[in-house]
């Protein structure tokens, strides 16, 4: 199992631009997690999805967030636009029950 | 919102001596995690310990949990400088048919080799 996957790693980008992230969840898990670290405000439940559905997402900071999961091996997380202080690394996880598993993260700096 | 405080936020200990990091949180839990994260990676998951239990062990962790007092402790006997890394507690919130863990702020470890 390769485990959870996110591209890209690092992300460069100038504010105002689109940004998305990508996440492939572990197979056979039916919950995904989107979550933003920063070292001001550590690690931020910003949504979840439980069988594709997005359970809560009251985590998401503003409007130009965006999250989806159009099946059960794909979700993405888009800041449009995006600004400075969303610089941070965002980290997917998955869970069947119990434990998540966590990808690498993205990198995410916005200039 | 986060539910967990760790403490201490930053710990330095030699090789071989043992580390104790607390977790403390606020609300009625089903489960509590610990994990672990290096520098610029993902993070890891350590070990889950129920409402009901009182200490669970792994290898070289020991995790306590005290519901009455809403606290834990993760011991790592006998450290090595690999275990360096930030290690972090979450606990669900009792909302039914989910999982959703919300973590603390972490504790910084650094074992010298």
């Amino acid at each position: 199992d390769a485990g959870v996957i996110q591209s890209p790693r690092h992300e460069v980008t100038e504010m105002g631009q689109e940004v998305t992230l990508r996440c492939k969840p572990i197979s056979g898990h039916n919950s995904l997690f989107w979550y933003r670290q920063t070292m001001m405000r550590g690690l931020e439940l910003l949504i979840y999805f439980n069988n594709n559905v997005p359970i809560d997402d009251s985590g998401m900071p503003e409007d130009r967030f965006s999250a989806k999961m159009p099946n059960a091996s794909f979700s993405t997380l888009k800041i449009q636009p995006s600004e400075p202080r969303d610089s941070a690394v965002y980290f997917c996880a998955s869970s069947f029950v119990g434990y998540y598993t966590f990808g690498s993260g993205t990198r995410l700096t916005v200039v | 919102s986060q539910q967990g405080e760790e403490d201490p936020q930053a710990l330095s200990i030699q090789e071989g001596e043992n580390a104790t990091m607390n977790c403390s949180y606020k609300t009625s839990i089903n489960n509590l995690q610990w994990y672990r994260q290096n520098s610029g990676r993902g993070l890891v998951h350590l070990i889950l310990i129920r409402s009901n239990e009182r200490e669970k062990h792994s290898g070289r962790l020991r995790v306590t949990l005290d519901t009455s007092k809403k606290s834990s402790s993760l011991l790592i006997t006998a450290s090595r400088a690999a275990d360096t890394a930030s290690y972090f507690c979450a606990t669900d919130e009792r909302a039914s048919g989910t999982y959703k863990y919300i973590f603390g702020t972490g504790t910084r470890l650094k074992v010298l080799a």
